[in-house]
């Protein structure tokens, strides 16, 4: 079973620029977060979607961060215009059912705002 | 606010011996904790988790205790060895959180090198 992959590995961009960031989660779980790390500081929740529904984006740092979740499939984060203090790595998890259930997190989208 | 903590940044064991690592939590809403590793350029696996109901759960090498009056847990590893070497996470969930029953809420991580 394939695991969560994020799309791209790497990404360095300008400041005002806009980069969209990609992640498929395993097949047939209902719940993706994205998380943050920002400078080796904790890992930051972002938002929450059950299938295509946003559950709980509390975590979004302002309006220049927009997730969406097609069909309930993949997910993307855009981020326009980029910021210096938006250079970090984003996390996607995913999960089968709401509850305790394990979160399954990808390798990540390490984002550099120059 | 920090309401997850990791007083420690990085953490030094010789192999064979037992690893510590410890996590203070502000929130008196969390019931569910969990310990994440992490290796270099890839994301946090699901290492141990336990209930606010216990004290102690086991897995082979791997306890998590939980000291809940005092708001403190921590990750036992015996015996260590150098492919435990990776930044540990602590989290923990709360059910007051009820649109997002899964988010999770991590503390800066411990990095731990276990030396042959």
């Amino acid at each position: 079973e394939a695991g969560v992959t994020q799309f791209p590995s790497h990404s360095v961009i300008e400041k005002g620029q806009t980069v969209t960031l990609r992640c498929d989660p395993i097949s047939g779980h209902d719940n993706l977060y994205w998380y943050r790390r920002v400078m080796g500081k904790e890992i930051k929740f972002l938002l929450h979607f059950v299938k295509e529904s946003k559950q709980d984006e509390s975590g979004m740092p302002n309006n220049r961060f927009l997730a969406e979740r097609t069909g309930g499939t993949y997910s993307t984060l855009k981020v326009q215009p980029a910021e210096l203090e938006d250079s970090g790595v984003y996390f996607c998890a995913s999960s089968p059912f709401r509850g305790r259930e394990t979160q399954y997190f990808g390798p990540g989208t390490r984002l550099l705002v120059l | 606010d920090q309401q997850v903590k990791q007083n420690s940044p990085s953490l030094s064991v010789q192999e064979g011996r037992i690893s510590i690592l410890n996590c203070d939590y502000t929130n008196s809403m969390f019931d569910y904790f969990l310990w994440y590793k992490k290796y270099p350029a890839e994301g946090p696996t699901f290492l141990i988790s336990i209930s606010s109901i216990k004290d102690k759960n086991e897995d082979g090498r791997f306890t998590v205790f939980l000291n809940k009056s005092a708001k403190h847990l921590s990750l036992h590893i015996v015996p260590s060895q150098p492919g435990d070497s990776a930044v540990y996470f602590c989290a923990a969930s709360d059910p007051a959180g009820g649109t997002s029953y899964g988010k999770l809420t991590f503390g800066q991580g411990t990095i731990l090198t276990v030396h042959p």
